[in-house]
């Protein structure tokens, strides 16, 4: 199985402040065949289901705002909010559909400072 | 718009067996794979079992071989869930997710509201 590991466990930055999420694998997870990274991120809010944020590892999903970015490569992925905002306050995950089973990272808290 | 509402989760005793649905809308549902995910209280996320458009291929976690069975109807829009000789790690809302459309694309752009499965004696 890949596992999926997440940086820090969770972290409290102050509105309009950079956030930073890691993410790293224990596997490669660039197909080479066509260049992709199988790499998922995912916010949840308290008592609401996960929602998916980015996909390939940096396509943000329709209607996320640009203020959340992906990156990264391999084994090795961030996942940015540039300016946090009081509604950005939730646990984020993630995810690796490289092989199954498909396996989500421990989450980071993240929070207003 | 695309909808999944799961239904069937409740309070059951260590080796009972349930019944999970989820009603999906607003999308071409045969086209999709379908997964069950799970999230015990306070914890992180687990994909049980999916499913693929057709009803093949199929996927079930370790922890769950041979005791879930994941079925679909595509003339009703439905996925189930059969749980049997359910323990007490199988406590967790059970959350249905409609996979990427992209081929290849195992991630999970919609998701229910969840439905909550409590296994204690």
């Amino acid at each position: 199985d890949i596992v999926m590991t997440q940086s820090p466990d969770s972290l409290a930055v102050s509105l309009g402040d950079r956030a930073t999420i890691n993410c790293k694998s224990s596997r490669s997870v660039l197909y080479s065949s066509n260049n992709k990274n199988y790499l998922a991120w995912y916010q949840q809010k308290p008592g609401q289901p996960p929602q998916l944020l980015i996909y390939w590892a940096s396509t943000r999903e329709s209607g996320v705002p640009d203020r959340f970015s992906g990156s990264g490569s391999g084994t090795d992925f961030t996942l940015t909010i540039s300016s946090l905002q009081a509604e950005d306050v939730a646990v984020y995950y993630c995810q690796q559909y490289f092989g199954t089973p498909f396996t989500f990272g421990p989450g980071t808290k993240v929070d207003v400072k | 718009q695309v909808q999944l509402v799961e239904s069937g989760g409740g309070f059951v005793q260590p080796g009972g067996s349930l019944r999970l649905s989820c009603a999906a809308s607003g999308f071409m549902f045969g086209g999709y794979y379908m997964t069950w995910i799970r999230q015990a209280p306070g914890k992180g996320l687990e994909c049980v079992s999916f499913i693929g458009g057709s009803g093949t291929p199929e996927y079930y976690a370790d922890s769950v071989k041979g005791r879930f069975t994941i079925s679909r109807d595509n003339a009703k829009n439905s996925l189930f869930l059969q749980m049997n000789s359910l323990r007490a790690e199988d406590t967790a809302v059970y959350y249905c997710a409609r996979h990427s459309v992209i081929v290849g694309g195992h991630y999970f752009d919609y998701w229910g509201q969840g439905t909550l499965v409590t296994v204690s004696s």
